[in-house]
Order: structure tokens, then C-alpha cells, then sequence
């Protein structure tokens, strides 16, 4: 089924350790965006990137890198988790400046 | 950056009631979408639409560009319709921002 997924599903992690959210697309989207979901915030935008090998930072970047190494994969990286990155994280992918489409979101908690 | 504004910030309806949502936004768009966030977290895009109107079933979309506005009606309202509902503006190279959300529970 065509879509975007996203892994893991939830995760608990230590303050101070390294973590990964992966995110995978097989629509062939150009574009693709990392988004952060807190109660009564809305979702904000961490990095998203235009095209392979190119990535821009969104409202809220510190903390988070990204890469884009081809069309289908956007990892996010926090290299030191900070409880105030006990989030939802989105990731979404379109085709450029068409529909956002979303994957099911990680879960995570940083304790 | 530009402001994305959302209202109401919640809206309480009775099954088979009308309602109307409101994004206001800052600054000029290329493009402006609107979505559904369901009770199990899934975002659902709901209408790509940059100008103009558009029709989908029960839910109807009208955005005014140059007036920096966009309107989505919901008809005859239902309690799958519960949830919140999300702007969300592209400008300056693909960026998408959202706004806050309104928070619609429609009740039997």
C-alpha cells in the first residue's frame, strides 16, 4: 500500500541519548517534512527538504538534524534527547506545492 | 514568520447542525490545505485549495487569497466529523506552517 511509514510506533528514551525517527515514502514525493505535535500547540515544523540532498529548517530546528540522502527516506535525529522533546512527530511528504500527505506518527516520551 | 490564526478554538455541535471555520493568515500563500486529525491521531487531508472553492461530500471550502482568509463548512453535521480540524499554508520555498486548530466534538 503506497504511503508514507514511520517507525518506531512509540519510544520511551533516556535524557541525554541518541535517537533516530525514521520516515519512508513510496510516492516518489520530492518534498518531505518533519512536524512536532504538542497539546494545544499545533504542529510545528522542524526541517523539511525540497528534494534529495537538500534540506531547509522549519520554525522550531534546534535539537533535530535531517538528512535526505534519496527520494524515499527523511530521518530525524536528535542527538541529545532533552525532555522537552517528549513530542508526537509526524512525518509528511507531496508532491512540490501539492497535498501534504502524513504518516501515522511516532510517539515520543524523553525522561 | 507568518501567523496562521484559527477560530473558534473550539466548537461544540448537535449530530445534523451546520458549522463554519475560519483561517486567517498573514502574509501572501501559494498554497493552503486543510485537514482532519481524527480521535486516533491520523491527519486526513482534507482540500488542497490555493484559490477558489471546492466541494466534498458534506464539507465545502472557500479560499479568498487576497483577502488572506479560507472558510470550511461542514453540513449537516455527524459524530465521525469529531476531531480537530487544521489549516495549513505553504509560502517561501515549500515551507508549510500550520495554525492552533479548532477542536469540533459534534454530540448524538
Amino acid at each position: 500500500i503506497a504511503g508514507i511509514t514511520q517507525a518506531p510506533t512509540s519510544q520511551i528514551l533516556a535524557a541525554g541519548r541518541r535517537m533516530t525517527l525514521r520516515c519512508t515514502q513510496d510516492m516518489r514525493h520530492n518534498a518531505m517534512y518533519w512536524y512536532r505535535q504538542d497539546l494545544g500547540l499545533g504542529l510545528r515544523l522542524i526541517h523539511y527538504s525540497n528534494t534529495a540532498g537538500t534540506t531547509s529548517k522549519g520554525e522550531v530546528p534546534d535539537g533535530y538534524s535531517v538528512s535526505r540522502a534519496n527520494t524515499d527516506d527523511f530521518p530525524l535525529t536528535l542527538a541529545s534527547a532533552v525532555p522537552s522533546q517528549t513530542s508526537v512527530y509526524f512525518c509528511a511528504s507531496s508532491p512540490r506545492g501539492g497535498p501534504l500527505h502524513f504518516g501515522n506518527g511516532t510517539r515520543l516520551t524523553v525522561t | 514568520g507568518i501567523q496562521v490564526e484559527q477560530s473558534p478554538p473550539d466548537l461544540i455541535l448537535q449530530e445534523g447542525a451546520n458549522s463554519t471555520l475560519r483561517c486567517n493568515f498573514s502574509d501572501s500563500v501559494n498554497n493552503l490545505q486543510w485537514f482532519h486529525q481524527n480521535p486516533w491521531g491520523q491527519l486526513i487531508n482534507l482540500f488542497y485549495i490555493p484559490s477558489g472553492t471546492k466541494q466534498n461530500g458534506r464539507l465545502s471550502a472557500t479560499t479568498v487569497a487576497t483577502e488572506r482568509y479560507s472558510l470550511l463548512y461542514i453540513s449537516s453535521s455527524q459524530t465521525t466529523d469529531s476531531g480537530v480540524y487544521f489549516c495549513a499554508v505553504g509560502y517561501n520555498n515549500n515551507d508549510m506552517r500550520f495554525g492552533a486548530g479548532t477542536r469540533l466534538t459534534v454530540k448524538p
